[in-house]
Order: structure tokens, then C-alpha cells, then sequence
């Protein structure tokens, strides 16, 4: 069954440095979502991404984080300088977007962001 | 008011009995509603998706209330593997299609 991965699983960085997260969506699915869930509190919409775009995203998303589709596969999130409250698990997503059950959003493991 | 809102429980369910938990929404321009599963530290994985006929997927039954702006999910004959946090998930009309988090409901199966 095809999957969403994404690397690394765990990331420890210091404040102040970039981290670049990664995704390989689904590959048929056309668009493309990062979330984040802070440890104990609920899953937050980060942005969504379709057409080589972003198509939609949250306050939390401000001029610190980019979003980039190098490739056909690759689907990454930059964060420029990382603050100690971005430690989070950042989830990536992937949606048809055509056919039967579009609006389904299946989820990679995530990768655990740690800021020290 | 919280856009969806959910009781965090725990639920502890012997095996082998029946748990039901709700979830409340707060924008009647909703468009579609999911019931995901998250176990700890793991990914949130699509469990059902909620139609408006109410809908079983073996032991579980989501029904969607429009009039009084909830969702619900039963799981009949608990099992130990059913011990997970239930997250319930809306995307509103017009906000695309993000997804809205519940801050879920945790059960505990125990034997």
C-alpha cells in the first residue's frame, strides 16, 4: 500500500539554526499539507501546497517557514531559524484530489523537531 | 468557542464492551467529518470517514448530527488494540481543505 515518508525521524538542532524537513508524498496525489503537533496539545494546520504553489496557510506559519517541491517526489519544509517553541512533531499529508474519497489526508510518521 | 471540541476522557473500557464518545463542531458550514486514529507518538491514521447516513465499518459506527453540530463513534466489542486517542476531524467550507483537529479522546482497553 502506498505511504507518505518522511525524513529524518528525529531532528535535534540549536535555536537560531535552519532545519529542512522531509516528505515524499503519495505519488499519484496532487496535494500536498504540513501539520504540526506540539507534545500534548492537538494537531495544527500548517500550510497546504497544490500546483507548485501554497494554497492555503495558518498564523502559525509566518516568514520563518517556507515550502518548497524540488522535485517530482521531494516535498519539504524549511524552517530559517529555528525558536525553542518549534519543537514539535511536524506531519506531512498527501491528498488525491481526484476520484473517489478526495478529501482523504494520509499522514507520513513525522519527524520530531527538537530546539535546544 | 473551540472549532471542534472533544472529551479528552480517559475512557477505561473492560474488553469486550461497547465505548461511545462524541465530538462537537462550531461552524454549521461544515463540509466533511472523520474519526482518525493516533496512538502515542505516532501518526493520526484515518479510521472512518462520517456520512450523513451514519456509517459501520465493522466494529465501529459513526453517526453526524447537522442539527446539533456533532459526531459520534461507537466501537462495539472493545479490544485491547482499540487503546489508542480517537481524534475527530472537520474541514470547514470554505477553508479548503484543511483539516480541523479535536484535541481527541483517549480509551484505554483493559482485560
Amino acid at each position: 500500500e502506498p505511504e507518505v515518508t518522511q525524513t529524518p525521524s528525529h531532528q535535534v538542532t540549536q535555536m537560531g539554526q535552519e532545519v529542512i524537513l522531509r516528505c515524499v508524498p503519495i505519488s499519484n496525489h496532487l496535494y500536498f499539507y504540513w501539520y504540526r503537533q506540539i507534545l500534548g496539545q492537538k494537531v495544527e494546520f500548517l500550510v497546504s501546497f497544490y500546483n507548485n504553489e501554497i494554497s492555503e496557510k495558518s498564523e502559525i506559519f509566518d516568514d520563518q517557514f517556507s515550502v518548497e517541491r524540488p522535485d517530482g517526489s521531494n516535498f519539504t519544509l524549511k524552517i530559517r531559524s529555528t525558536k525553542l517553541e518549534d519543537s514539535a512533531m511536524y506531519f506531512c499529508a498527501s491528498r488525491a484530489g481526484t476520484g473517489k474519497g478526495t478529501d482523504t489526508q494520509y499522514f507520513g510518521p513525522g519527524t520530531r523537531l527538537t530546539v535546544l | 468557542r473551540k472549532e471542534v471540541e472533544q472529551d479528552p476522557g480517559p475512557f477505561n473500557v473492560p474488553e469486550g464492551a461497547t465505548v461511545a464518545f462524541n465530538c462537537t463542531y462550531s461552524n454549521s458550514a461544515s463540509q466533511s467529518f472523520f474519526w482518525y486514529r493516533q496512538d502515542c507518538r505516532k501518526e493520526p491514521k484515518l479510521l472512518m470517514s462520517v456520512y450523513s447516513s451514519g456509517n459501520e465499518d465493522g466494529r465501529f459506527t459513526a453517526q453526524l448530527n447537522r442539527a446539533s453540530q456533532y459526531i459520534s463513534l461507537l466501537i462495539r466489542d472493545s479490544k485491547l488494540s482499540d487503546s489508542a486517542t480517537y481524534l475527530c476531524v472537520v474541514i470547514f467550507k470554505a477553508a479548503g481543505n484543511k483539516l480541523t483537529f479535536g484535541g481527541g479522546t483517549r480509551v484505554l482497553v483493559k482485560p
